[in-house]
């Protein structure tokens, strides 16, 4: 199976703070990588198909980018609606992974 | 307006058995791949499965740790999904979520996902 690691596991910003999410495949899968945005109690939420495309209604301050096996998620300006868990996942073959998540918590 | 909606979690005994339905609505079920999402609690998300549509002959593909003992079945007239699960263990405890499959050229990824339903597996 292919493992999908994030980093940091967690991390601390303010609002306006630019932000960034790294993620990486233990092979490559070119850009077949998802991010999904998920608050508590409630479901995912997709952010970003094929590594760099916005999900439709997906604010502009999110983008994605990379390929092969490593990967980035930015917000360019947190606003207080974005402090979430973040997973990236491949879907590069099945079974499907993900990766273990990133808190993002207010400082 | 895409709306998923999961049903039938609830407590079950080491060993016993449950049937999660999702029903869907707001699109073209039929067009569409559906896929089973775990999240145990306070951990993160796994992929449990997912079939395919009529076109491809409703084939099921399965994580390891769910293989022959779950199984993935749709009913296209009714749009719904069901996810049969046997021979449950306490590892099995999680939060089940329906998601919509959708394709992008070749890319593939779940775009609507249900509220979830809590499957908890103890004596």
């Amino acid at each position: 199976d292919i493992q999908m690691t994030q980093s940091p596991s967690s991390l601390s910003a303010s609002v306006g703070d630019r932000v960034t999410i790294t993620c990486r495949a233990s092979q490559s899968i070119s850009n077949y990588l998802n991010w999904f945005q998920q608050k508590p109690g409630k479901a995912p939420k997709l952010l970003i198909y094929a590594a760099s495309s916005l999900q439709s209604g997906v604010p502009s301050r999110f983008s994605g980018s990379g390929s092969g096996t490593d990967f980035t998620l930015t917000i360019s300006s947190l606003q207080p609606e974005d402090f979430a868990t973040y997973y990236c996942q491949q879907s590069y073959t099945t079974p499907y992974t993900f990766g273990q998540g990133t808190k993002l918590e207010i400082k | 307006e895409v709306q998923l909606v999961e049903s039938g979690g609830g407590l079950v005994q080491p060993g016993g058995s449950l049937r999660l339905s999702c029903a869907a609505s707001g699109f073209t079920f039929s067009d569409h791949y559906m896929d089973w999402v775990r999240q145990a609690p306070g951990k993160g998300l796994e992929w449990v499965g997912r079939i395919r549509k009529r076109a491809n002959s409703y084939t099921t593909e399965y994580a390891a740790s769910v293989k022959g003992r779950f199984t993935i079945s749709r009913d296209d007239s009714q749009n719904s999904l069901y996810l049969q699960m046997y021979s449950l263990e306490t590892e099995d405890t999680a939060v089940y979520y329906c998601a919509r499959g959708s394709l992008s050229g070749r890319y593939y990824y779940f775009d609507y996902w249900g509220q979830g339903t809590l499957v908890t597996v103890s004596s």
